[in-house]
């Protein structure tokens, strides 16, 4: 079974400029979620979907950070502008359904803000 | 106080040994709770979830502490490929959210 897939691996940019990062779950898994990862820290949950509809996002930054996940299956999380301190991994996971359900985690992307 | 509290360690300890990780959480309230392992630049992978009877996976045993609020995971005769971060999640109730410590990092020596 194909696991959770992420891109790009790797991005480098100057503060300011915008960013995008790209998310395909687990075939049939209904929820989606978005996590940052900064050096030496635990994943934080940025945003939740279940199916197309967001679960909750208290913790995105909205000025700057927003996601979607049309036709419920790609996500797409895009920073603009991006700041020093957005320089994390952003993960993506998916479980079946919902909080009940083991999350798998896709490889990540780094970030790099210069 | 964080909701998630893990010593970060490093626990350097060798081959064949026995070592044993704490996790606090605040929320009492918490439902569920898992250790998840992850390797330096890889992603998180679910090790064992956590029950309140305590459970065993070969080497690990996980057990949970309700009126102390926190929960273990005991790794016996450690292996070199057991080198990794452990990090404990608690699921939240209410939202059921997965909340993250830190990870403790654990070096297993030759």
């Amino acid at each position: 079974e194909a696991g959770v897939a992420q891109s790009p691996r790797y991005k480098i940019i100057e503060k300011r400029q915008s960013v995008a990062f790209w998310c395909n779950p687990i075939s049939g898994h209904a929820t989606l979620y978005w996590y940052q990862q900064i050096l030496g820290q635990g994943p934080k949950l940025l945003i939740q979907f279940q199916n197309n509809g967001v679960v909750d996002d208290s913790q995105l930054p909205k000025d700057r950070f927003s996601a979607e996940r049309l036709k419920g299956v790609d996500s797409t999380l895009k920073i603009q502008p991006a700041k020093l301190e957005d320089s994390a991994v952003y993960l993506c996971a998916s479980s079946l359904q919902g909080h009940t359900d083991t999350q798998y985690f896709g490889p990540g992307t780094r970030l790099t803000v210069l | 106080r964080k909701e998630v509290e893990q010593d970060p360690g490093p626990f350097n300890v060798p081959e064949g040994a026995t070592v044993a990780f704490n996790c606090t959480y605040s929320n009492s309230a918490s439902q569920s709770f898992f250790w998840y392992r992850q390797d330096c630049r890889k992603e998180p992978k679910l090790l064992m979830s956590v029950y309140s009877s305590g459970n065993e996976d070969g080497r690990f045993t996980a057990q949970l502490n309700r009126a102390s609020q926190y929960i273990s995971l005991l790794i016996r005769d450690s292996k070199l490929s057991d080198s990794a971060t452990y990090l404990c999640v608690v699921s939240s109730s209410g939202t059921y959210k997965y909340i993250f410590g830190t990870g403790t990092r654990l070096k297993v020596l030759a």
